[in-house]
């Protein structure tokens, strides 16, 4: 059975600040893998997905590396900003039916 | 954004009764999803569907029955809600099983007392 783990659980940075969030997964036999924002109270977000035969992709801020072989994904914020505050998440589909596991999140809070 | 509506989007009831949620997509796609977000658990598929009438179960089908009879329409129905039920559901749509992306509706927050 895929798990999908995110490390830390919450992390505080100042504003400014280059920062990575980290995913990590058991089974490397995935299709894709996608990033995601949660406000709170509000649904998810994709930000990013990556094939599994991608190793990065990037949106504006945002790049998100995969190396299947180790089953980790990374995300890096450049130069981040309050407007980023939320918990992010990752999640891969195992299975033709696109049944996704996802990681509990990385919860972000940017300081002023 | 996707065009997801998931209705209502709060809803109260009693232990015992049933409970209908409903999910509308007019994006015509062919992947609609049920999941529950709970503190600790993350995110559980509950059912899903793959066309018109063609549905599965996830990982926490348990007390959880789905229909859709039109492409833009997935039903969930707890068929007698339990405190256990109390969460927040979210309905998520995809045009293919693994190469697009998944968008996610609102969600629903459901209180069983």
């Amino acid at each position: 059975k895929q798990e999908v783990t995110q490390i830390p659980a919450a992390l505080s940075v100042p504003e400014g600040e280059n920062l990575v969030l980290n995913c990590s997964f058991t089974d490397s036999a995935i299709y894709n893998l996608q990033w995601f924002r949660q406000d709170p109270g509000k649904g998810l977000t994709s930000l990013l997905l990556i094939q599994s035969s991608q190793r990065e992709q990037t949106s504006g801020r945002l790049n998100a590396s995969l190396d299947k072989s180790s089953g980790r994904s990374t995300l890096y914020i450049a130069a981040s900003q309050p407007g980023d505050s939320a918990t992010y998440l990752c999640a891969v589909p195992n299975t033709n039916a696109g049944k996704s596991t996802f990681g509990d999140g990385t919860t972000l809070t940017v300081k002023p | 954004d996707a065009g997801i509506t998931q209705s209502p989007r709060h809803k109260v009831t009693e232990t015992g009764t049933p409970v209908t949620l409903r999910c509308h997509q007019t994006e015509n796609h062919r992947y609609m999803y049920w999941y529950r977000q709970d503190p600790g658990h993350g995110l559980r598929l509950i059912h899903y569907s793959y066309g018109v009438k063609d549905t599965d179960k996830g990982e926490v089908s348990d007390g959880y029955s789905v229909s859709r009879s039109k492409t833009e329409d997935f039903l969930l129905t707890l068929e007698s809600a339990t405190s256990s039920q109390t969460s927040v559901y979210f309905c998520a749509i995809s045009p293919t099983a693994t190469n697009e992306k998944l968008f996610f509706g609102s969600g629903t927050q459901l209180s069983v007392l």
